[in-house]
């Protein structure tokens, strides 16, 4: 089956912890993103990647690290720098041309 | 400053009547224009697009229409039923001057009701 893995579903951390989620493609998609959603919110670009090892900021870099070492995976870490990141991570890919962007199922992060 | 103003917030339609939702963007340099369905606790799902070039989009029961003029554009949903019940989400992008899209600019949202 082809399509946009994340994982886990659900993620628990205390306060002060950095956390690494996961996102894996098997689409062949050259471009990988991030979006944060909070309740009421639409979705926030956090950060994106176009080609391997090179990524751009989005609206809300600050607090969050990515990497793209590899064209399948695109994984995001949430610092403790990050004041709020009790949120739904979602994680999208595209071919880049056409721009459609297909979303993984999201990660639901709980920080207390 | 938010880019895609979207309304109404919540919606609630009869099974069989007609749901429209409302975009409209501010950015100039936008060339693309999704619309995504979104479940409870799950990923947005891609509805239908329409580029600038086109002021009409149709796929099944769903159509985009665009006004290029005024910087907007609406979803409709014919006939619309109690699975089309959802959370709406309009968007929008421009591509990099290399030819690469960058990330979309999301709405807030519409919350739709289909009651049987």
């Amino acid at each position: 089956d082809g399509g946009i893995t994340q994982s886990p579903k659900y993620l628990f951390r205390k306060e002060g912890q950095n956390v690494t989620l996961s996102c894996e493609q098997n689409l062949n998609h050259d471009a990988m993103y991030w979006y944060r959603q909070d309740p009421g919110q639409g979705l926030r670009l956090i950060y994106y990647s176009q080609i391997v090892n090179d990524f751009q900021k989005g609206d809300i870099a600050e607090g969050y690290s990515v990497s793209r070492e590899k064209k399948e995976s695109f994984p995001l870490t949430v610092t403790s720098a990050q004041k709020n990141p009790t949120a739904f991570y979602l994680c999208a890919s595209s071919s880049g041309l056409p721009s459609e962007q297909y979303f993984g199922p999201g990660t639901r992060l709980t920080v207390t | 400053q938010q880019q895609v103003k979207q309304s109404p917030q919540s919606l609630i339609v009869q099974k069989g009547g007609i749901s429209i939702i409302n975009c409209a963007y501010e950015n100039t340099a936008f060339d693309y224009f999704p619309w995504y369905q979104q479940f409870p606790g799950k990923g947005p799902a891609l509805l239908i697009a329409i580029r600038p070039d086109v002021s009409e989009k149709k796929e099944g029961r769903f159509t985009i229409s665009f006004n290029k003029s005024a910087k907007q554009f609406s979803l409709h949903i014919m006939d619309s039923q109690p699975g089309d019940s959802a959370t709406y989400f309009c968007a929008a992008s421009k591509r990099f001057s290399g030819g690469g899209a960058d990330g979309l600019t999301f709405g807030k949202g519409t919350h739709l009701i289909i009651q049987p």
